[in-house]
């Protein structure tokens, strides 16, 4: 059962444009939001993350937005550069059995055209 | 900076091989977890390490097995390989619970 689900596993953007990633949950305890980058042959690595007691957070280019209401948080990026073209994950974490257990999703590949 | 080493980029075994992934970080950090990624599937969680000696299962544990002798290794065991096992792992630690994972570069293994 996915508990955490990105539906595009593929998005291509012209370099200086939006990137908009998308992201859905089933899981209403989920309290704590994340996204990871990954490029190939490395290890994900932290991006942006956001609280469930929040709607938005922002960093630089990238901006998380969450709609708890609809179960969905996105990643934007503005404006889009070559380098980041890789593979983004979403993130969610709950406490399960006195752990904060964190559930990926299956990742996006996002290509950012020049 | 955090450091997470994984012993082995890539590794090739055969079908009933016991294989030992091996991690290490730098910054005594508590918590150690073990995942695989694989296309379509995403990261999903195999086992982690609170503290030395103890571990949990994760979603996904069955065929594996873990050792944290020391609170800077976590090691993931295959005590029989199989083909279905062929994946890329991904070793990650954490300060706590609460704070961010950092990720070693992976280890993809192929079990033939």
């Amino acid at each position: 059962d996915q508990q955490v689900k990105q539906n595009s596993p593929s998005l291509s953007v012209q370099e200086g444009r939006i990137s908009i990633l998308n992201c859905d949950y089933t899981n209403s305890m989920f309290d704590y939001f994340l996204w990871y980058k990954k490029y190939p042959a490395e290890g994900p690595t932290f991006l942006i993350s956001i609280s469930s007691i929040k709607d938005k957070n922002e960093d630089g280019r990238f901006t998380v937005f969450l709609n708890k209401s609809a179960k969905h948080l996105s990643l934007h990026i503005v404006p889009s550069q070559p380098g980041d073209s890789a593979v983004y994950f979403c993130a969610a974490r709950v406490n399960s059995g006195g752990y904060q257990k964190v559930t990926f999703g299956t990742g996006t590949k996002l290509q950012v055209i020049p | 900076d955090v450091k997470v080493t994984q012993s082995s980029r890539y590794l090739v075994k055969r079908t009933g091989e016991k294989v030992f992934l091996e991690c290490v970080q730098d910054m005594d950090h508590e918590n150690m977890f073990w995942y695989r990624q694989d296309p379509g599937l995403g990261l999903r969680l195999i086992y982690f390490s609170y503290d030395v000696k103890m571990k949990e299962k994760g979603d996904i544990p069955e065929g594996y097995s873990v050792s944290r002798e020391k609170k800077e290794r976590f090691s993931l065991i295959l005590e029989s390989a199989s083909t279905n096992q062929t994946s890329m792992y991904l070793c990650a630690s954490s300060r706590t619970f609460q704070e961010t994972q950092y990720f070693g570069p992976g280890t993809r293994l192929l079990v033939l």
